[in-house]
């Protein structure tokens, strides 16, 4: 069965800092792998999503993730914080009949 | 504008009082889904469609029904809502083919005293 673990429930970075959020996943077939965010009182939004092309996947708002299959990775990055991606932050890895499973979420502070 | 859309945004209720989420998607997509969202939990799966009249329980559905009669539509019903049932619900909908991008509404926020 698929899962996702997320590293952190909450992550500080500075503004201008890196950022960077780390979801494991488990998969018995090659995964659908999708980052999220939340913001405050909105629902969520897609950020980016890898399925099985390229293993760097850009995202909107700068963001990107790396698939490493060996290490069962897909880590959002995003190379300077702003303090507008204040937010919460889930990974989702697709199984059968286009059901997501869910990470635990990381929720971003950006302190100025 | 495509979206989803959920109502009430809001909703404070009693234990058993019956209570109906309404959820609408204007994209012409197969797939609808419920999740609730709890802290530390992420998003759980409770119901979800894969067309009208096709549905089938997620990792949580004790506890709720739904109906999809029509292709925008998927109600969830909380027959006799419990205090566990105190949560945030989202609705969400993508096309059955593809990579399954999901797309949310706004989110439900429920309180059952």
């Amino acid at each position: 069965a698929q899962s996702v673990t997320q590293l952190g429930s909450h992550v500080s970075v500075s503004e201008g800092a890196l950022v960077l959020l780390r979801c494991n996943y488990s998969s018995s077939v090659p995964p659908y792998l999708f980052w999220y965010v939340q913001y405050p009182n909105q629902g969520l939004q897609l950020l980016l999503k890898y399925t099985s092309a390229a293993t760097l996947v850009k995202g909107i708002n700068g963001f990107e993730a790396e698939f490493k299959k060996s290490e069962t990775s897909f880590h959002l990055t995003k190379p300077s914080a702003h303090m507008s991606d204040a937010a919460e932050y889930f990974c989702a890895v697709r199984r059968a009949g286009n059901m997501l499973t869910f990470g635990g979420g990381t929720r971003l502070m950006v302190k100025p | 504008e495509a979206q989803v859309t959920q109502n009430p945004r809001y909703l404070i209720t009693v234990t058993g009082k019956k209570l109906t989420v309404t959820c609408s998607q204007n994209m012409n997509h197969e797939y609808m889904s419920w999740y609730r969202q709890d802290p530390g939990l992420g998003l759980r799966q409770i119901y979800y469609s894969m067309n009208v009249e096709v549905t089938d329980k997620g990792d949580v559905p004790e506890g709720y029904k739904v109906s999809r009669k029509e292709k925008r539509n998927f109600p969830l019903i909380l027959e006799s809502p419990s205090p566990n049932q105190t949560s945030l619900y989202f609705c969400a909908s993508s096309f059955s083919r593809g990579t399954g991008e999901l797309f949310f509404g706004e989110g439900s926020r429920l309180t059952v005293l």
